[in-house]
């Protein structure tokens, strides 16, 4: 089974940058997408970006222009660039993972916290 | 667009709830639907893909359905049990990227 642990989380102050990454393990190696999906506290899920295999990358509106999305297939891990970083950033990151025809694999997340 | 599911649902142990995914435009069946559970502390797991598909170690307690009449996608629990309560998430596709529903309690009285 595929596993998806993420790391790179922590306290970071406003305007800071931090990556995250999001290694996978296991078989089947091919996938058609991955994605980062935020939980802000008492909050609902929210999909904050996506890489499909073919290397497109899409946003949501929240962090466009300040986080950037990608993956090193040598290493199979997906990253998330986070710059420009401001209190509402402040959430559980989770990775997934999907394959066409198959379910959606989820890590159990990385917490990152944007105080001072 | 919008996918749209009620805050909260109830049911007691052994009965069948159901939750709705209403997309506010476009066609339900244009995309997949897929549902997503949240146990308090943990991280999300997927219960239906590609609208109706059950993943592997998810009972057949659970089921996934489209209505074209009133847009909307659904995920029945039947034979409730203490272990099924949890958030549950609905997600679709916008083109190429994810909507997600705002979520639903589920509470198993």
């Amino acid at each position: 089974d595929v596993q998806l642990v993420e790391s790179g989380g922590t306290l970071i102050q406003p305007g800071g940058s931090l990556r995250l990454s999001c290694v996978a393990s296991g078989v089947p190696v091919t996938y058609n997408y991955m994605t980062w999906v935020r939980q802000a506290p008492g909050k609902g899920l929210e999909w904050v970006s996506i890489f499909y295999h073919g290397e497109t990358t899409y946003y949501a509106d929240s962090v466009k222009g300040r986080f950037t999305i990608s993956r090193d297939n040598s290493k199979r891990t997906l990253y998330l660039q986070m710059n420009s970083l401001r209190a509402d950033d402040t959430a559980i990151y989770f990775c997934t993972r999907g394959t066409y025809g198959d379910s959606v694999v989820w890590g159990k997340g990385t917490t990152v916290v944007v105080s001072s | 667009f919008m996918l749209t599911q009620p805050l909260s649902v109830s049911g007691s142990p052994g009965q069948t709830v159901t939750i709705s995914c209403t997309r506010s435009s476009g066609n339900i069946d244009s995309y997949y639907v897929y549902w997503y559970q949240q146990r308090p502390g943990s991280s999300p797991t997927t219960v239906i893909y590609e609208d109706r598909e059950r993943p592997s170690g998810v009972p057949d307690r659970f089921s996934g359905s489209i209505d074209r009449s009133s847009n909307s996608a659904s995920l029945t629990i039947s034979g409730l049990k203490t272990e099924d309560e949890a958030d549950y998430y609905c997600q679709s596709y916008h083109s190429s990227i994810w909507v997600l529903g705002g979520g639903t309690k589920l509470t198993v009285l």
